[in-house]
C-alpha cells in the first residue's frame, strides 16, 4: 500500500502568515488522486481539496493544493484564526486508500 | 446537507465484538451513487480505512483487518453498521463513518464525515 508522510509534524505560525504543508507518497499517486482534510477536535473532518487541486464546495480561496507524482502540498495563503487545526492528506489512487499522519497547525 | 452520526458502546472487552451504527440524515443509504464507509483513528496515529458498503450490500474491506470486520446496511432505518470481532487493545480508536464522493473510481475520497465515536478495548 502507498505510505504517505506529512511534514512538518507541527507547524507554529501566526494569523496572517502563509502556511505550506507537505505530503510525500512512497509510490506515484496516479491521476493526482490526493485529497486534503481539516480535522478539529470533536468535529467531523472536513474535505478541503480533492484531485490534488480542486477545492471542495464552500472552502475559502486561501486554501490551495498543488503537486503531482509523489510530492503534494497544501498552501494556506493567509492564515485565519479558524485555520489552526490538523491537516491530513489522503491518497485514493491505490487500494486500500491511505492517510498521512497529519500536520498540526498551531498558533 | 448530509449528516452522519456514529453510535455504539464506548467500552468493549478484549476478544469480544465491537458494534457501531452510523445513522444518516439529509441523504439516503439507498442511493445508487454513494458508498458508505467506516474509518478509524487510534490515538496519536493516522486514519485507517476499514471498509465500505453499497446499497446493494456490496462490500470492500481493508486487508489489514484480516477478515474481522463486517459492514451491513439497513435501508429502512437509513443506517449502516460495523462489527469487528476478536478485538484487542489495538482496536482502541476513534471510529468515523463517512460517505464517499460517488465517483466511479475506487478507492474514492470522502466528502461527508461523522464526528466520530471513541471505542476503548479494555477489561
Amino acid at each position: 500500500e502507498i505510505v504517505l508522510t506529512q511534514s512538518p509534524g507541527t507547524l507554529s505560525l501566526s494569523p496572517g502568515d502563509r502556511a505550506t504543508l507537505s505530503c510525500r507518497a512512497s509510490q506515484t499517486v496516479s491521476t493526482n488522486y490526493l485529497a486534503w482534510y481539516q480535522q478539529k477536535p470533536g468535529q467531523a473532518p472536513r474535505l478541503l481539496i480533492s484531485g490534488a487541486f480542486s477545492r471542495a464546495a464552500g472552502v475559502p480561496g486561501r486554501f490551495s493544493g498543488s503537486g503531482s507524482g509523489t510530492d503534494f502540498a497544501l498552501t494556506i495563503s493567509r492564515l485565519d484564526p479558524e485555520d489552526f487545526a490538523v491537516y491530513i492528506c489522503h491518497q485514493y489512487s491505490g487500494a486500500p486508500s491511505t492517510f498521512g499522519q497529519g500536520t498540526r497547525l498551531e498558533i | 446537507q448530509v449528516h452522519l452520526q456514529e453510535s455504539g458502546p464506548g467500552l468493549v472487552k478484549p476478544s469480544q465484538t465491537l458494534s457501531l451504527t452510523c445513522t444518516v440524515s439529509g441523504g439516503s443509504v439507498s442511493s445508487r451513487v454513494y458508498y458508505w464507509n467506516w474509518i478509524r483513528q487510534p490515538a496519536g496515529k493516522g486514519l485507517e480505512w476499514i471498509g465500505r458498503i453499497f446499497t446493494t450490500g456490496n462490500t470492500n474491506y481493508n486487508p489489514s483487518l484480516r477478515g474481522r470486520a463486517a459492514i451491513s446496511i439497513d435501508t429502512s432505518k437509513n443506517e449502516f453498521s460495523l462489527t469487528l470481532n476478536s478485538v484487542t487493545a489495538a482496536d482502541t480508536a476513534l471510529y468515523f463513518c463517512a460517505r464517499d464522493s460517488g465517483s466511479s473510481h475506487w478507492p474514492d475520497y470522502f466528502d461527508y464525515w461523522g464526528r466520530g465515536t471513541q471505542v476503548i478495548v479494555s477489561s
